[in-house]
């Protein structure tokens, strides 16, 4: 099983409709995750933690279920705007482990 | 502030030559992580500084590619004999450090696109 894997997509979503994607990770001691988001030929920026508890920002809610070993990001609402990759990343164990990208989902939504 | 920093923004060489990647992180940060990036690919993990010291370089594929920090500040990411396959995008990211890593995340680069013909 691969460290972090994630479905590539792409996911054509009408403007405005709700989208989910999954991540699941494979050490289960994995202790903290984010996901990423990128524009084509730009570089990754975070675009939010992914706490125990669960995140909302605006229009985006994340959520981690260790029992299962997955992460997801859900966007409400979507905009053009939102389209782009989102990469999954799990950071190790121990403090001076690396941290791990998914291969990225690729999200178009549609006018 | 400034951010990352890499340079160049692309590199040409050809098959055999030897080339090196420059990185200069955002001021302060002592973790530096190197990433390579293929069309349609998530960022591949290649080697991890914290401080000086490699804590991690097992994502360098063989013994061609070499990464240095020697100050703790600029890395210099070298490939001896290119081959055709190491073309992607190279990408740099800094932290401030393994700390929280909640509050800590990575901050890129624009990435040095490098070609090998």
């Amino acid at each position: 099983r691969k460290e972090v894997e994630q479905d590539p997509g792409p996911f054509n979503v009408p403007e405005g409709a709700t989208v989910a994607f999954n991540c699941t990770y494979s050490n289960s001691a994995s202790q903290s995750f984010f996901w990423y988001r990128q524009d084509c030929r730009k570089e990754p920026k975070l675009l939010m933690s992914v706490y125990s508890s669960g995140n909302e920002d605006g229009r985006f809610t994340a959520q981690l279920n260790r029992a299962s070993q997955y992460i997801s990001l859900l966007i409400r609402d979507s905009k053009l705007s939102d389209s782009a990759t989102y990469l999954c990343v799990v950071n190790g164990v121990n403090r001076d482990d690396k941290i791990i990208f998914g291969k990225g989902t690729r999200l178009h939504i549609l006018p | 502030g400034a951010g990352v920093s890499q340079t160049p923004s692309n590199k040409v060489t050809e098959k055999g030559k030897y080339v090196e990647l420059r990185c200069d992180p955002i001021s302060g940060h002592t973790a530096l992580y190197w990433y390579r990036q293929s069309l349609g690919q998530g960022p591949e993990f290649l080697i991890y500084f914290q401080g000086t010291g490699a804590a991690d370089d097992s994502g360098l594929p063989n013994d061609r590619f070499f990464a240095v920090r020697p100050e703790g500040s600029v890395s210099t990411l070298k490939i001896q004999r290119t081959e055709r396959g190491d073309s992607a995008v190279y990408l740099c990211a800094s932290s401030s450090g393994p700390g929280d890593p909640f509050n800590s995340p990575l901050h890129f680069g624009n990435g040095t696109r490098l070609t090998v013909t």
